[in-house]
């Protein structure tokens, strides 16, 4: 079956821009996760959402950042007016939650480049 | 708070065996994990661990986990070119979230 999918595969776009990437999660998971991944550094967790709510955004880097998610499905993670150092990895993830493992699958990610 | 510690680097030859070590940080994590992250690509989850086992098997892949110490190593059999990859241990974070917390890799190096 289908795996996570995201769109742009890669973006560039000029310092105080704002950049919308989106997610398609794989079907029927009701948890979405969007994490960070910079140069040289692990992933950082951004948000998550269980449905179409977010219950913790306090991983959000600052408040340029914000995501939503419609339908209990496709997730988009906005940017406002950004900086050089947004520049990274976005990566989303998708979990069915009913395991009882939480298993997260991963989308190819979003290259961010800010000049 | 929560942290994952890996060693960044490993270099090994073809078949012989990779170790890769993560220490953690938060003795509630029910769940640990291993994803695997070849270049340009996402994240593949590799394999996971239940906190109450002490090792688990699956074909080249050995996890052992020493709850006690918190510390975790993926051990991979024969390797080959192809594992070369950086490779991710995570804990899941314990709050309600299910939020995964991550290393910052080990990049596994195979030498021909």
């Amino acid at each position: 079956g289908a795996g996570v999918s995201q769109s742009p595969s890669n973006k560039v776009t000029e310092k105080g821009k704002d950049v919308e990437l989106r997610c398609d999660p794989i079907s029927g998971h009701t948890a979405l996760y969007w994490y960070r991944q910079s140069l040289g550094q692990g992933l950082e967790f951004l948000i998550y959402f269980q449905g179409n709510s977010a219950p913790d955004k306090s991983g959000l880097p600052s408040d340029r950042f914000s995501a939503e998610r419609t339908g209990g499905s496709v997730s988009t993670l906005t940017i406002q007016r950004t900086q050089q150092e947004d520049s990274a990895v976005y990566l989303c993830a998708s979990s069915p939650r009913t395991s009882g493992i939480y298993e997260q699958y991963f989308g190819p990610g979003t290259r961010l480049t800010v000049t | 708070g929560e942290d994952v510690e890996q060693s960044l680097f490993l270099s090994v030859r073809e078949g012989d065996s990779s170790v890769i070590n993560c220490t953690y940080t938060d003795s509630s994590s029910t769940y640990l994990y291993w994803y695997k992250q070849e270049p340009g690509a996402g994240l593949q989850l590799l394999t996971y661990i239940f906190s109450n086992m002490d090792m688990k098997q699956d074909q080249r892949l050995t996890v052992l986990l020493n709850k006690k110490d918190k510390h975790l190593s993926l051990r991979i059999a024969d390797t080959q070119t192809g594992d070369s990859a950086i490779y991710f241990c995570a804990e899941r974070d314990g709050g309600s979230q299910g939020n995964l917390i991550f290393g910052k890799g080990t990049k596994l190096s195979v030498k021909p």
